[in-house]
């Protein structure tokens, strides 16, 4: 396995429009993470998987964003009716292999993706 | 909540030793990462303290104080490749298992 992956890395798309993300993370890791990322801002919390369980969303995860991870392997992310404020890089991390301590180790981060709504 | 404070951006010149400070409030700490993330890249991970203290890796080292809420990074024998945003990242153990909380991150920039 080499690592977290996103795709597609780069979309533009028009207002209104709905887009979905994919991510798939490292295959033994049975937490998921997705954040967004704007320019010159640390990344920031959207939503937590736990194997096929969405446990958590921000606040910033507006009505527009669903999130699934159906088998507890890869998810995707969807935004509905997209706004030019959409626009970020979207991070997908994973950590934690069943059976490890449940303590705050090292996240794996995708590449991302980056959205621009035009 | 969380608040998490760092410069935004610093320079040094290749060879020098440069340290990024992070300053840090939480109500549940639950340890303390330094991620490197360049233009256009994955956040990579840089180090993890949990406990108060110096570690060493390589040219890279990380120190925290807990009760004064306070993290440095710091990188000796810089690279032009050293040249990135450099992210400080608190746990919480009142929220979500793993969920990092991020500072804004600190553009290093290192010269010739």
């Amino acid at each position: 396995d080499t690592g977290v992956s996103q795709d597609p890395r780069h979309k533009i798309t028009k207002r209104g429009q709905n887009v979905t993300f994919r991510c798939d993370p490292i295959s033994e890791h049975n937490r998921l993470y997705w954040y967004r990322q704007t320019l010159g801002q640390g990344p920031e919390f959207l939503t937590y998987f736990q194997n096929e369980a969405q446990l958590e969303k921000s606040r910033l995860l507006s009505d527009r964003f669903s999130a699934e991870r159906p088998k507890g392997s890869f998810s995707t992310l969807e935004i509905q009716r997209t706004e030019q404020g959409d626009s970020a890089m979207y991070l997908c991390a994973s950590m934690g292999s069943p059976g490890a301590p449940l303590l705050n180790t090292e996240a794996f981060f995708g590449q991302g993706t980056r959205l621009t709504v035009v | 909540g969380q608040n998490i404070d760092q410069p935004t951006e610093m320079t040094a010149t290749e060879g020098a030793i440069v340290q990024i400070n992070c300053t840090y409030q939480t109500s549940g700490f639950n340890g303390l990462f330094w991620y490197q993330q360049h233009a256009g890249e994955a956040p990579t991970f840089l180090s993890y303290n949990v406990l108060d203290g110096l570690e060493e890796k390589g040219r890279f080292s990380s120190f925290l104080s807990r009760s004064k809420g306070y993290s440095y990074l710091l990188l000796k024998e810089l690279q032009m490749k050293d040249s990135a945003s450099y992210l400080c990242a608190v746990g919480d153990r009142g929220s979500t298992l793993g969920r990092l909380y991020f500072g804004r991150g600190t553009q290093l920039t290192v010269w010739p």
